[in-house]
Parts: C-alpha cells; structure tokens; sequence
C-alpha cells in the first residue's frame, strides 16, 4: 500500500507571495492534519480534516488554512507569507475513525523556504 | 495542557551499544496515548509504536523495546545493539482523547548518533 504522498518535496518563495501544498493520503484512511516543524518551535500541530471538515484545528494565524476534498487528498495554504514560515511540513494521515485513537502516518513533508 | 518532555537533545554512543531514550508526559486526559516516531536525515516521520494509557504492558520489537511506566508518567525507549542505521532523531508523542483529540503533542526530540 502507498504511504502518504507530498507534493511538491521543495519550495522557494518570497515574503508576501502564498503558496499552496498538496497531501494524498494512505488509501482508505479519511483524515489528514497538517504539522509545522521548525528548529526552534519543533513540531506543531496545524489543523486536522476529516470528511472534509475541519475537525481540530492549532494556534497558528489565520494566514493558515487547509481544506479537504471529497477523496480525502488535502491542501494547506499559507498567504502573505513571512521569513518564520519557513518550515518543514508535515501531513500525517490516519484513518480517523475516532478521535486520538488512530495512528497517524506521516509524509517525507514539503520544505518550504521564504526569501 | 499537554507536555511532553524529551530531558536528552543529543546522545552519541558506539556501535552495539545499548541506549536508552527518556520520554516524561504531563496529561489530564483519563485516556490518552502514547507514540515513538523516527526521523531519519530524509525528514519523514516512521511510525514505531503506539500505546494506550490503559496498558502498561511493556513490549520488545526486534532491538527495540518500550517501557511505560504510568505511576512516573515515563514512556521510554531502548534500543538493545544499537546499529549505524539506528542514528536519527526520536520523538516521542501524546495525543489526549479529551482535550486534544487527534492532536499530537511531540516533545523536543533526542538526537541520537551510532558510530561505528
């Protein structure tokens, strides 16, 4: 079976500009979140989707946001974005069938660099 | 709120040693669990278990063994022989069934170098 998928691998934008990632989850499983890892701040959750609606979500500003489409694939998009955005990004999915009960596997995650 | 607390940010040993990573939690959740995750150079989280606060039975993979201790709040990690391949940084995770759902909570993460 095909583990979670990331695209793209590697971004380099400038402050200001949005940027948009991509996350395919493992077949079957129907919820995706979304994690920030910085050198200083760790890893930090983002938000969790499931069926498409946002079901937890993180203190992150709201230039943050996500959505999930009906084959559980997710987006996250980040706006106006600042030299702290620069981050590896992790998406993480499991299968969601009860909150905290589920494992949650991870993709090779998107490094995002801003100039 | 949630913590968890990885004390060892770096440890280095020699090739089939025995190493022991620290994991110290701090929940108010009844129910909550417990995870290890791996991460290699390449940056992708690996999975390595998982544990209901509700079974303390310890448990052995291969190498690997976890000792859960609730009365102490400890979830540690031992790697029996350690090999140069084992050389990543581990994180330990909770993730709290009332108040953070599916949330994880990963402590500060422990970089650990096997030489040969």
């Amino acid at each position: 079976k095909a583990g979670v998928t990331q695209t793209p691998r590697y971004l380099i934008k400038t402050r200001g500009q949005q940027v948009t990632l991509s996350c395919s989850p493992i077949s079957g499983h129907r919820s995706v979140s979304w994690y920030q890892q910085t050198p200083g701040q760790g890893l930090q959750f983002l938000f969790e989707y499931f069926s498409e609606t946002q079901r937890n979500k993180g203190n992150f500003p709201g230039r943050f946001s996500g959505r999930q489409f009906s084959n559980s694939r997710s987006e996250m998009n980040v706006s106006t974005l600042e030299l702290g955005d620069s981050a590896l990004y992790l998406c993480a999915s499991s299968l969601g069938r009860a909150s905290s009960t589920d494992t949650q596997y991870f993709g090779p995650g998107t490094r995002l660099t801003v100039l | 709120a949630q913590k968890v607390t990885q004390a060892q940010t770096e440890i280095s040993v020699v090739e089939k040693e025995d190493v022991t990573l620290d994991c110290v939690y701090e929940t108010r959740d009844t129910t909550y669990y417990l995870f290890w995750y791996k991460q290699p150079p390449s940056g992708e989280l690996v999975f390595l278990i998982r544990r209901n606060s509700f079974d303390e039975q310890n448990e052995i993979s291969g190498r690997y063994s976890w000792n859960f201790q609730k009365s102490t709040s400890s979830f540690n990690f031992t790697i029996t022989a350690s090999q140069v391949v084992d050389s990543a940084v581990y994180f330990c995770a909770l993730s709290g069934k009332e108040t953070s759902g599916s949330r994880l909570t990963f402590g500060e993460g422990t970089q650990l170098t096997v030489n040969p």
